[in-house]
């Protein structure tokens, strides 16, 4: 069983706020990192897929690093608006399709 | 529009009454699978196919059967359902996950089994 935890459950940020929080994952036998946000009465979508240690992906004000060697990845939020109230879900993936789903970080932004 | 479809959106049923959850893609997608959503957990792989007339158990397969016999079509299937199975399902479906792929996720279906 692939082990996947993310960190914090949940967290509540001000609007204008930066934050950012973790994907923790066995580093063995890594293939890829996905990164998928996820509202409230609807479906999951995905923001990133990374694959590279060190990888950095960007998508407007979202953007992700990841070290396959430590087994973590981190997804930052620049100036976070009440939009991105959601819960942002990992998984990372080794090879022949062993994805796993970590139980998400549910953010809230207060305007 | 590309999309997964995913019928119906909302269930509810009594245990032990046959039922299924359609699933379509029109992506002419390879793999296909399906997740349940429980609170406090992860997105739980229960079936997946890779392709035509291939499919493999996720993590909790057990009370679930699947089919794969047309490539956009993954129906979920459950035969005699349980209390414990009353959860939120999603089906999804990518080019093909050894490609690095993301996902594209169904509307998801809200199943309560009384």
């Amino acid at each position: 069983i692939l082990n996947v935890e993310q960190s914090p459950q949940s967290l509540h940020v001000q609007e204008g706020d930066s934050t950012n929080f973790t994907c923790s994952f066995p580093s063995s036998n890594f293939y890829a990192l996905h990164w998928y946000r996820w509202e409230t009465a609807k479906s999951p979508e995905a923001l990133f897929v990374m694959t590279l240690n060190g990888d950095e992906k960007k998508k407007g004000r979202i953007s992700a690093t990841l070290n396959t060697k430590e087994g973590y990845s981190y997804l930052y939020i620049k100036g976070s608006q009440p939009e991105d109230s959601a819960t942002y879900l990992c998984a990372p993936d080794r090879n022949n399709n062993d994805m796993r789903f970590g139980a998400g970080t549910r953010l809230t932004v207060k305007p | 529009e590309a999309q997964v479809t995913q019928n119906p959106r909302y269930l509810i049923t009594v245990t032990g009454k046959k039922l299924t959850v359609t699933c379509s893609q029109n992506m002419n997608h390879e793999y296909m699978s399906w997740y349940r959503q429980d609170p406090g957990l992860g997105l739980r792989q229960i079936y997946y196919s890779m392709n035509v007339e291939v499919t493999d158990k996720g993590d909790v397969p057990e009370g679930y059967k699947v089919s794969r016999k047309e490539k956009r079509n993954f129906p979920l299937i459950l035969e005699s359902p349980s209390p414990n199975q009353t959860s939120l399902y999603f089906c999804a479906s990518s080019l093909w996950t050894g490609a690095n792929e993301k996902l594209f996720f169904g509307s998801g279906t809200q199943l309560s089994v009384l």
